[in-house]
């Protein structure tokens, strides 16, 4: 099992551009969510999935959107990227709300 | 807004001492998760410890809940220099959305060789 990967593993773009985080699990976990962590900040919730079709919002969503179309998969997408989208973005997959497996993040920097 | 809070911030210790980090939350729980995350790698999950319980155990980890104070400590007994790394609680909130979890800031534990 690969478990959770993510791409691009770094990634710099410039103010207004748009891009996707690429996010797959191959461990058939209906759950799956994207964070964002910043320094002394800790990790916070930007989207979550229960399942294929069905998403939400977390604790900071505005500028990001995602889409759920099949279990492995959870993109995010950057609609209009602004310097203060500059973090590591993790995402993870769990069955049913257990322990959570983390992929190896990606490193964003918006100019 | 964050729900887990740890406690404290930094912690640095010798080789073979215990550590202890303190989490405080804010609602009723369905349980409550440990995650550790060695410095520029994804997080990796360490125990949870359900509503209904008290005390758990995983090799040198021991993990307490209590409930009525709204709170969980992790100790790493005789710890190791490659122990070292950022230690994160994790509560997912009784009723709230499944499979959503609210991270505290986390502690950042250095073991001295």
């Amino acid at each position: 099992n690969a478990g959770v990967t993510q791409t691009p593993k770094f990634q710099v773009l410039k103010t207004g551009q748009s891009m996707t985080l690429q996010c797959a699990q191959d461990m058939n976990h209906e759950y799956m969510s994207w964070y964002r962590q910043d320094p002394g900040m800790g990790l916070r919730l930007i989207h979550y999935s229960v399942g294929a079709g069905i998403t939400d919002q977390g604790e900071v969503p505005n500028g990001y959107n995602v889409s759920r179309s099949t279990t492995e998969d959870f993109p995010l997408r950057l609609l209009s990227a602004a310097p203060s989208q500059t973090s590591v973005y993790f995402c993870a997959s769990s069955y049913r709300g257990n322990e959570q497996f983390f992929g190896p993040g990606t490193r964003l920097t918006v100019l | 807004s964050q729900q887990g809070e740890e406690d404290p911030q930094a912690l640095s210790i010798q080789e073979g001492e215990n550590a202890t980090m303190n989490c405080s939350y804010k609602t009723s729980i369905n349980n409550l998760q440990w995650y550790r995350q060695n410095s520029g790698r994804g997080l990796v999950h360490l125990i949870l410890i359900r509503s209904n319980e008290r005390e758990k155990h995983s090799g040198r980890l021991r993990v307490t809940l209590d409930t009525s104070k709204k709170s969980s400590s992790l100790l790493i007994t005789a710890s190791r220099a490659a122990d070292t790394a950022s230690y994160f609680c994790a509560v997912m909130n009784y009723g709230g959305s499944q499979g959503n979890l609210i991270f505290g800031k986390g502690t950042k534990l250095s073991v001295k060789p």
